[in-house]
Protein backbone atom coordinates (compact mmCIF):
# COMPACT_ATOMS: atom_id res chain seq x y z
CA UNK A 1 0.00 0.00 0.00
CA UNK A 2 1.41 3.21 -0.77
CA UNK A 3 1.27 6.23 1.67
CA UNK A 4 1.78 10.09 0.94
CA UNK A 5 3.20 12.30 3.40
CA UNK A 6 2.48 15.58 3.23
CA UNK A 7 4.75 18.28 4.28
CA UNK A 8 4.70 21.25 5.93
CA UNK A 9 1.73 20.35 8.37
CA UNK A 10 0.96 24.09 8.32
CA UNK A 11 2.24 26.50 6.10
CA UNK A 12 1.76 29.93 7.95
CA UNK A 13 1.94 32.94 4.75
CA UNK A 14 1.06 36.27 4.05
CA UNK A 15 -1.28 37.10 1.02
CA UNK A 16 0.66 37.77 -2.42
CA UNK A 17 2.97 35.16 -1.08
CA UNK A 18 4.05 31.54 -2.71
CA UNK A 19 3.55 28.54 -1.13
CA UNK A 20 5.13 25.18 -1.39
CA UNK A 21 3.63 22.22 -0.63
CA UNK A 22 5.23 18.44 -0.96
CA UNK A 23 3.83 15.59 -1.16
CA UNK A 24 6.13 12.42 -1.08
CA UNK A 25 5.03 8.60 -1.78
CA UNK A 26 6.53 5.78 -0.07
CA UNK A 27 7.02 4.25 -3.55
CA UNK A 28 7.73 5.43 -6.66
CA UNK A 29 3.98 6.37 -8.67
CA UNK A 30 2.75 7.03 -12.06
CA UNK A 31 3.08 10.93 -12.47
CA UNK A 32 -0.58 10.51 -14.34
CA UNK A 33 -1.91 9.17 -11.39
CA UNK A 34 -0.95 11.97 -8.97
CA UNK A 35 -3.47 14.82 -8.08
CA UNK A 36 -4.03 18.35 -5.35
CA UNK A 37 -7.10 19.24 -3.65
CA UNK A 38 -8.30 22.02 -1.81
CA UNK A 39 -11.12 21.43 1.00
CA UNK A 40 -12.16 24.95 2.03
CA UNK A 41 -13.44 25.15 6.16
CA UNK A 42 -16.95 23.59 5.76
CA UNK A 43 -16.91 22.55 1.85
CA UNK A 44 -15.83 19.36 0.06
CA UNK A 45 -12.87 19.25 -1.52
CA UNK A 46 -12.13 20.53 -4.81
CA UNK A 47 -9.65 18.98 -7.60
CA UNK A 48 -7.28 21.50 -8.52
CA UNK A 49 -4.60 19.54 -10.14
CA UNK A 50 -4.59 16.09 -11.94
CA UNK A 51 -1.83 14.03 -13.70
CA UNK A 52 0.77 15.69 -11.50
CA UNK A 53 0.71 19.21 -13.34
CA UNK A 54 -2.90 19.51 -15.54
CA UNK A 55 -4.92 22.22 -13.76
CA UNK A 56 -8.59 20.78 -13.52
CA UNK A 57 -11.33 23.05 -15.48
CA UNK A 58 -11.68 26.87 -14.21
CA UNK A 59 -8.28 26.67 -11.83
CA UNK A 60 -6.30 29.64 -11.92
CA UNK A 61 -2.65 29.97 -13.32
CA UNK A 62 -1.35 30.63 -9.99
CA UNK A 63 -1.55 26.89 -9.13
CA UNK A 64 0.63 24.50 -10.41
CA UNK A 65 1.71 20.95 -9.84
CA UNK A 66 4.92 19.42 -11.01
CA UNK A 67 6.90 16.26 -9.61
CA UNK A 68 7.59 12.41 -10.39
CA UNK A 69 8.56 9.19 -8.76
CA UNK A 70 8.15 9.92 -5.16
CA UNK A 71 8.40 13.57 -5.30
CA UNK A 72 5.56 16.06 -5.98
CA UNK A 73 5.00 19.81 -5.63
CA UNK A 74 2.22 21.75 -5.76
CA UNK A 75 3.12 25.67 -5.91
CA UNK A 76 0.37 28.32 -5.14
CA UNK A 77 1.56 31.64 -6.15
CA UNK A 78 0.26 35.17 -5.08
CA UNK A 79 -1.98 34.13 -2.51
CA UNK A 80 -5.41 35.21 -2.20
CA UNK A 81 -8.07 34.97 0.61
CA UNK A 82 -9.61 31.70 -0.95
CA UNK A 83 -6.09 30.05 -0.87
CA UNK A 84 -6.05 30.09 3.02
CA UNK A 85 -7.18 26.49 3.24
CA UNK A 86 -6.24 22.46 4.06
CA UNK A 87 -4.73 20.68 0.43
CA UNK A 88 -4.72 17.30 0.10
CA UNK A 89 -2.68 15.22 -2.43
CA UNK A 90 -3.82 11.83 -3.72
CA UNK A 91 -3.16 8.95 -5.96
CA UNK A 92 -4.98 6.14 -7.19
CA UNK A 93 -3.61 2.73 -7.53
CA UNK A 94 -4.30 -1.08 -7.09
CA UNK A 95 -5.61 -0.46 -3.83
CA UNK A 96 -8.05 2.11 -4.21
CA UNK A 97 -7.46 5.60 -3.38
CA UNK A 98 -5.03 6.80 -1.04
CA UNK A 99 -4.29 10.60 0.31
CA UNK A 100 -2.21 12.47 1.98
CA UNK A 101 -2.67 14.11 5.67
CA UNK A 102 -2.87 17.38 4.54
CA UNK A 103 -1.42 20.68 4.82
CA UNK A 104 -3.24 23.69 6.18
CA UNK A 105 -2.07 26.71 4.53
CA UNK A 106 -2.95 29.42 6.79
CA UNK A 107 -2.72 33.14 7.52
CA UNK A 108 0.89 34.94 8.67
CA UNK B 1 -24.05 19.84 -15.43
CA UNK B 2 -22.82 17.09 -13.09
CA UNK B 3 -23.95 17.27 -9.51
CA UNK B 4 -24.05 14.52 -6.86
CA UNK B 5 -26.41 15.55 -4.46
CA UNK B 6 -25.94 13.72 -1.11
CA UNK B 7 -28.86 13.28 1.53
CA UNK B 8 -29.51 15.48 4.97
CA UNK B 9 -27.53 14.27 7.91
CA UNK B 10 -28.34 11.74 10.21
CA UNK B 11 -28.33 11.77 13.96
CA UNK B 12 -28.42 8.12 15.15
CA UNK B 13 -28.20 6.09 18.39
CA UNK B 14 -25.48 3.39 18.52
CA UNK B 15 -26.72 -0.31 17.00
CA UNK B 16 -29.24 1.30 14.78
CA UNK B 17 -28.51 0.79 11.19
CA UNK B 18 -28.00 3.85 8.64
CA UNK B 19 -28.17 3.85 4.50
CA UNK B 20 -27.08 7.53 2.84
CA UNK B 21 -27.48 8.20 -0.67
CA UNK B 22 -25.83 9.79 -3.48
CA UNK B 23 -28.04 11.18 -6.79
CA UNK B 24 -25.60 11.89 -10.09
CA UNK B 25 -27.07 13.79 -12.58
CA UNK B 26 -25.62 15.25 -15.51
CA UNK B 27 -23.80 12.79 -16.98
CA UNK B 28 -23.81 8.96 -17.28
CA UNK B 29 -24.43 7.16 -14.15
CA UNK B 30 -23.76 4.14 -15.32
CA UNK B 31 -20.02 5.01 -16.80
CA UNK B 32 -18.11 6.02 -13.96
CA UNK B 33 -17.10 4.91 -10.24
CA UNK B 34 -18.38 6.62 -7.58
CA UNK B 35 -16.05 6.24 -4.64
CA UNK B 36 -17.53 6.87 -0.96
CA UNK B 37 -14.89 9.20 1.54
CA UNK B 38 -14.91 9.93 5.01
CA UNK B 39 -13.73 12.51 6.96
CA UNK B 40 -13.74 12.82 10.63
CA UNK B 41 -14.21 15.39 12.82
CA UNK B 42 -10.94 17.83 12.37
CA UNK B 43 -9.23 14.59 9.90
CA UNK B 44 -8.31 14.23 6.96
CA UNK B 45 -9.44 12.58 3.94
CA UNK B 46 -10.16 8.37 3.95
CA UNK B 47 -10.59 6.34 0.90
CA UNK B 48 -13.62 3.93 1.99
CA UNK B 49 -15.09 2.39 -1.01
CA UNK B 50 -15.92 2.38 -4.82
CA UNK B 51 -19.11 1.06 -7.00
CA UNK B 52 -19.26 0.90 -11.03
CA UNK B 53 -22.54 1.03 -11.36
CA UNK B 54 -22.72 -0.26 -14.83
CA UNK B 55 -21.84 -3.60 -13.43
CA UNK B 56 -22.15 -2.98 -9.81
CA UNK B 57 -18.21 -4.15 -9.04
CA UNK B 58 -17.73 -3.10 -6.04
CA UNK B 59 -14.15 -2.39 -3.95
CA UNK B 60 -13.41 -1.80 -0.59
CA UNK B 61 -10.73 -0.19 1.67
CA UNK B 62 -9.31 -3.01 3.73
CA UNK B 63 -10.06 -0.62 6.87
CA UNK B 64 -13.97 -0.62 6.02
CA UNK B 65 -14.54 -3.98 4.49
CA UNK B 66 -16.92 -5.55 5.97
CA UNK B 67 -17.72 -2.51 8.10
CA UNK B 68 -20.03 -0.86 5.30
CA UNK B 69 -21.51 -1.80 2.17
CA UNK B 70 -21.66 0.33 -1.16
CA UNK B 71 -24.45 -0.34 -3.71
CA UNK B 72 -25.73 1.55 -6.55
CA UNK B 73 -29.38 1.90 -7.81
CA UNK B 74 -28.77 2.26 -11.97
CA UNK B 75 -32.55 3.34 -12.47
CA UNK B 76 -32.46 5.69 -10.28
CA UNK B 77 -28.76 6.89 -10.59
CA UNK B 78 -27.88 6.51 -6.95
CA UNK B 79 -25.17 5.07 -5.17
CA UNK B 80 -25.87 4.29 -1.37
CA UNK B 81 -23.47 3.73 1.53
CA UNK B 82 -25.51 1.93 4.62
CA UNK B 83 -23.97 0.44 8.09
CA UNK B 84 -25.73 -2.44 9.78
CA UNK B 85 -24.86 -0.96 13.45
CA UNK B 86 -23.74 2.23 14.14
CA UNK B 87 -21.02 2.43 16.38
CA UNK B 88 -19.61 6.68 17.94
CA UNK B 89 -16.57 6.28 15.84
CA UNK B 90 -18.46 5.80 12.45
CA UNK B 91 -19.24 9.90 13.37
CA UNK B 92 -18.14 11.66 10.28
CA UNK B 93 -18.57 13.74 7.12
CA UNK B 94 -18.83 11.45 4.51
CA UNK B 95 -18.50 12.35 0.65
CA UNK B 96 -19.44 10.89 -2.44
CA UNK B 97 -17.17 11.57 -5.37
CA UNK B 98 -16.75 10.81 -9.14
CA UNK B 99 -13.85 8.70 -9.81
CA UNK B 100 -12.28 10.22 -13.80
CA UNK B 101 -9.70 8.07 -14.80
CA UNK B 102 -7.99 8.55 -11.53
CA UNK B 103 -9.02 11.47 -9.47
CA UNK B 104 -12.31 13.11 -8.36
CA UNK B 105 -13.40 15.77 -10.72
CA UNK B 106 -17.41 16.15 -8.93
CA UNK B 107 -17.86 16.09 -4.95
CA UNK B 108 -20.80 15.49 -3.69
CA UNK B 109 -21.49 18.23 -0.14
CA UNK B 110 -21.01 15.19 2.21
CA UNK B 111 -23.62 14.05 4.60
CA UNK B 112 -22.82 14.31 8.07
CA UNK B 113 -23.24 11.06 10.32
CA UNK B 114 -23.21 11.55 14.25
CA UNK B 115 -23.20 8.66 16.61
CA UNK B 116 -24.43 9.39 20.11
CA UNK B 117 -26.24 7.63 22.51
Amino acid sequence: EIVLTQSPGTLSLSPGETATLSCRASQSVSSSTLAWYRQKPGQAPRLLIYGSSSRATGIPDRFSGSGSGTDFTLTISRLEPEDFAVYYCQQYGSSGGTFGQGTKVEIK
Amino acid sequence: EVQLVQSGAEVKKPGESLKISCKASGYSFTSYWIDWVRQMPGKGLEWMGSIYPGDSDTRYSPSFQGQVTISADRSSGTAYLQWSSLQASDTAMYYCARLTFVYYDFWGHGTLVTVSS
